[in-house]
């Protein structure tokens, strides 16, 4: 099954509010990835976290890696209809294989 | 650079017969992916490779399905007999490193009837 973990699972969201989903892992990761897949399309690379406790922030958009390097969490500020996608969390589990989580799935009402 | 390219886009095939998929990685990546992608089980890994050569195989979830990577530039997964079972959306990716961030190609959406 899935080692990589990730709630939750849908988020309704209404335009211009915030939300977060969490990504938590049962082994210690050496880094975590960020994607985003838009409706019918393929994942796309976010960001990438390595260093316990790092936050790394692109525009509206905030990553965190917790400090014991096995749980991450993606916040979304003032959401907006672009920000419409899955976003999955994967981490690198035993050497370079890496797994996704289940994903979020993002929908915005306007 | 063209990103990872996958052909084909759709297939679709009768059950029992063979399918191939074929991916080309972003020319000097060392590690190419092959994700099986469904609304049940979500973006499974079923195997990679590391300069050519299968490194972790055990998401392949039986011995239908199987995969080769003959050079750098090139890479397959067939599925012999296809089940409808198998239908899902395919994804080959592939990363300059190992730990680096993976570019996925477009897909391969696979139905079997």
């Amino acid at each position: 099954g899935q080692q990589v973990m990730q709630i939750p699972q849908y988020q309704h969201v209404q335009e211009g509010e915030d939300f977060t989903t969490y990504c938590n892992s049962s082994t210690t990761l050496s880094n975590i990835q960020w994607y985003k897949q838009r409706p019918g399309g393929h994942p796309v690379f976010l960001i990438q976290l390595v260093k316990s406790g790092e936050v790394k922030k692109q525009k509206r958009l905030t990553f965190q890696f917790g400090e014991a390097k096995k749980n991450s969490s993606l916040h979304i500020t003032a959401t907006q209809t672009t920000d419409v996608g899955t976003y999955f969390c994967a981490g690198h589990l035993w050497g370079y294989k890496l797994s996704f989580g289940a994903g979020t799935t993002v929908t915005v009402r306007a | 650079d063209a990103g990872v390219i996958q052909s084909p886009r759709h297939e679709v095939t009768e059950m029992g017969q063979e399918v191939t998929l074929r991916c080309k990685p972003i020319s000097g990546h060392d590690y190419l992916f092959w994700y099986r992608q469904t609304m049940m089980r979500g973006l499974e890994l079923l195997i990679y490779f590391n300069n050519n050569v299968p490194i972790d195989d055990s998401g392949m979830p039986e011995d239908r399905f199987s995969a080769k990577m003959p050079n750098a530039s090139f890479s397959t997964l067939k599925i012999q007999p296809s089940e409808p079972r198998d239908s899902a959306v395919y994804f080959c990716a592939s990363s300059f490193q190992g730990y680096s961030e993976a570019f996925f190609g477009q897909g391969t959406r696979l139905t079997v009837v």
